[in-house]
C-alpha cells in the first residue's frame, strides 16, 4: 500500500509555543488529507479535511485559529498548533486519501495512515 | 447518515483461540468496507478491504466477508497470537461523496495472552 509520513513522532514542548506536524505522501499525490486526533484508548477524532490549495474544512468544535492547516502541495499537509496548553497533550494522526477506480463501477475512498505524533504540552 | 457499529472490547483471548470481532454498517448504496489496525504507539494499518458484497478480504489470517444481506463484515482469525494484540477499527467509505473521510467505528481492543 501507500505510504504517508509524519514528522516528529514525539514532541515535547513548554506551554504557549507552537508546534508543527507535517504529514507527506512518499509514493502518491493526496488532493485530500484529514487530520485527527486520538486520546488514550479512544477511537480516531477527525479535526479537519485538507484540500491541496484551498482551506481546510473543520469539524464542528475544533478551533481553525488553534489548529492551523496549510495543504501547499499534492505531497505535503501541515498542522500547527499554535500557543500550545497541556490540554492539547494528544496523539495525532494524519491521513491521505487515495480514490481508486473499480472501471464501470465507479470507485471507493481508501485512506492512508502516517505513524502519529505524540504531543506533550508542559 | 453512514454510521459504523463494533463490538465493544476489550477482547481477551488466549493464544490459538478462534478470534470474532463483530462490525455491522448503515450506508447508502454500496460502501466499501475496510478493517484497519493499531499497535500500540502507532498510526493505523490497512489490514483488509472488501468493495463489493460477497467480497472477502483477507490478509495475515485475517478474514472478513461482506455481507450486504446482514449489512455486516465481521472479522474472523482461526488462531490468533500474541503479536495479534492491538486495537482493531472497522470503517466504509461512501461511494457517492469524494472528499468525505472513511467512517470509523470506535475501535475493539484485542489483547492476546500467551
Amino acid at each position: 500500500g501507500a505510504v504517508v509520513s509524519q514528522h516528529p513522532s514525539r514532541v515535547i514542548c513548554k506551554s504557549g509555543t507552537s508546534v508543527k506536524i507535517e504529514c507527506r505522501s512518499l509514493d502518491f499525490q493526496a488532493t485530500t488529507m484529514f487530520w485527527y486526533r486520538q486520546f488514550p484508548k479512544q477511537s480516531l477524532m477527525l479535526m479537519a479535511t485538507s484540500n491541496e490549495g484551498s482551506k481546510a474544512t473543520y469539524e464542528q468544535g475544533v478551533e481553525k485559529d488553534k489548529f492551523l492547516i496549510n495543504h501547499a502541495s499534492l505531497t505535503l499537509s501541515t498542522l500547527t498548533v499554535t500557543s500550545a496548553h497541556p490540554e492539547d497533550s494528544s496523539f495525532y494522526i494524519c491521513s491521505a486519501r487515495s480514490f481508486n477506480l473499480l472501471g464501470l463501477a465507479g470507485g471507493y475512498n481508501e485512506q492512508f495512515f502516517g505513524p502519529g505524533t505524540r504531543l506533550t504540552v508542559l | 447518515g453512514n454510521s459504523v457499529t463494533q463490538m465493544e472490547g476489550p477482547v481477551t483471548l488466549s493464544e490459538e483461540a478462534f478470534l470474532t470481532i463483530n462490525c455491522t454498517y448503515t450506508a447508502t448504496g454500496y460502501p466499501s468496507l475496510f478493517w484497519y489496525v493499531q499497535y500500540p504507539g502507532e498510526g493505523l494499518q490497512l489490514l483488509l478491504k472488501a468493495t463489493k458484497a460477497d467480497d472477502k478480504g483477507s490478509n495475515k489470517g485475517f478474514e472478513a466477508t461482506y455481507r450486504k444481506e446482514t449489512t455486516s463484515f465481521h472479522l474472523e482469525k482461526g488462531s490468533v497470537q500474541v503479536s495479534d494484540s492491538a486495537v482493531y477499527f472497522c470503517a466504509l467509505s461512501d461511494p457517492y461523496s469524494g472528499n468525505t473521510p472513511l467512517v470509523f467505528g470506535k475501535g475493539t481492543r484485542l489483547s492476546v495472552i500467551a
